[in-house]
């Protein structure tokens, strides 16, 4: 049981250019979020998911895209790159069926990008 | 959308001290986490707590929806307890779940 896999660990981009960040959990967990966490600040919610099929913004989507074909993959993609997506970016699940106390969030271990 | 406060922002201290962090919130939640955030950016979860108390050995949390915030209680602070912690809520109208700005405690030997 792997729990929330980011990958990858590290990027640098060119301002322009694209790039797409993975995360796949094995939890069977339904709902799954991307966060942004730009240096010594808290996390920002760029989207989440429901459930496979089903997206939706959050606090910071500008810039960004999802896709959930399945329940395991919430794939996050920027295009355009440019200097202020510079940050780490952490991807989480959690399990939202009962009893509550499955109701947390699991962090995978973060991308952290620059755009140069 | 909800509003989430945290304070201090800062909070420095000596090992075996004692701390309280608190987390205001604008509206009702159905979800609210406390989670440690170690030096190295790993992200744990302490808590789920959207009203009541639970405690988990030297830590303990409290909850008082009706009037909005929440407490998280460190007692004999060790040097590894140091990092940012951050309360994370979910309005009751959305499945959103937002982010304080944190507390950074740095415990001294």
């Amino acid at each position: 049981n792997a729990g929330v896999t980011q990958t990858p660990k590290f990027r640098i981009l060119k301002i322009g250019q694209s790039m797409t960040l993975q995360c796949t959990q094995d939890m069977n967990h339904n709902y799954m979020y991307w966060y942004r966490q730009d240096p010594g600040m808290g996390l920002k919610l760029i989207y989440y998911s429901v459930g496979a099929g089903i997206t939706d913004k959050g606090e910071v989507p500008n810039g960004y895209n999802v896709s959930r074909s399945t329940t395991e993959d919430f794939p996050l993609r920027l295009e355009l790159a440019a200097p202020s997506q510079t940050s780490v970016y952490f991807c989480a699940s959690i399990d939202r069926g009962p009893p509550l106390a499955k109701n947390i969030q699991y962090f995978g271990a973060g991308t952290r990008l620059s755009v140069l | 959308g909800i509003q989430v406060e945290q304070s201090p922002p800062d909070l420095i201290l000596q090992e075996g001290a004692n701390s309280t962090l608190r987390c205001n919130f604008s509206d009702s939640v159905n979800n609210l986490q406390w989670f440690h955030q170690n030096p190295w950016g790993q992200l744990i979860n302490l808590f789920y707590i959207p009203s009541g108390t639970k405690q988990n050995g030297r830590l303990s949390a409290t909850t008082v929806a009706t009037e909005r915030y929440s407490l998280l209680y460190i007692s004999s602070s060790q040097t590894t307890d140091s990092g940012v912690y951050f309360c994370a809520v979910e309005g009751s109208s959305a499945s959103k779940i937002i982010f304080g700005s944190g507390t950074r405690l740095s415990i001294r030997p």
